[in-house]
């Protein structure tokens, strides 16, 4: 079974501070990798779906980097809102997804 | 809006107990799927289907089973439920393969 890993597990952060999480994998033998936010009470939705290496997305304050090659995405939130505070995860996706363990994200007023 | 939606969102069973949590979907996705989340293990699929009346097994499917008799719903049946499935369970649907999936907003189950 593929592992990915995420880092790190949690953060706490101001209103206003940006922050970056990562997601490692092992292998660029898939067909997509996948952004989730799943914030308390609600159904995990997707953020970015990237398919390429070197794919760039991004979505009002959050965007999303990914290097097949180095087996790695980042996930970037400028300037942090307490709406932001939720689970984010990523997962591979080769013929299912095969999800981290997520980064627990708290934004303080 | 794109909608998936689960049965229950808490349940309390008994050990032995037979347990079906019904997942819909309103999208005509052919992929479903069931996770479920537990602390610090992330979502771990259980089953999946692409089609009516197909499953395959997912990377835990020990003690479940599952149906998928009409193309909107999936099916994950506990058939004697134990206390190590207390658990947060999620059902997802998607249209291909490498889509984005959606996901309906979880059972939380304890077996007592």
């Amino acid at each position: 079974i593929l592992n990915v890993e995420q880092s790190p597990q949690s953060l706490h952060v101001q209103e206003g501070d940006s922050t970056n999480f990562t997601c490692s994998f092992p292998s660029s033998n898939f067909y997509a990798l996948h952004w989730y936010r799943w914030e308390t009470a609600k159904s995990p939705e997707a953020l970015f779906v990237m398919t390429l290496n070197g794919d760039e997305k991004k979505k009002g304050r959050i965007s999303a980097t990914l290097n097949t090659k180095e087996g790695y995405s980042y996930l970037y939130i400028k300037g942090s809102q307490p709406e932001d505070s939720a689970t984010y995860l990523c997962a591979i996706n080769t013929d299912k997804l095969i999800f981290g363990t997520g980064t627990r994200l708290q934004v303080f007023p | 809006d794109v909608k998936v939606t689960q049965s229950s969102r808490y349940l309390v069973k008994r050990t032995g107990e037979k347990v079906f949590l019904e997942c819909v979907q309103d999208m005509d996705h052919e992929n479903m799927f069931w996770y479920r989340q537990d602390p610090g293990l992330g979502l771990r699929l259980i089953y999946f289907s692409y089609d009516v009346k197909m499953k395959e097994k997912g990377d835990i499917p020990e003690g479940y089973s599952v149906s998928r008799e009409k193309k909107e719903r999936f099916s994950l049946i506990l058939e004697s439920a134990s206390t190590n499935q207390t658990s947060m369970y999620l059902c997802a649907s998607s249209l291909g393969t490498s889509g984005e999936q959606f996901f309906g907003p979880g059972t939380r189950l304890t077996v007592l």
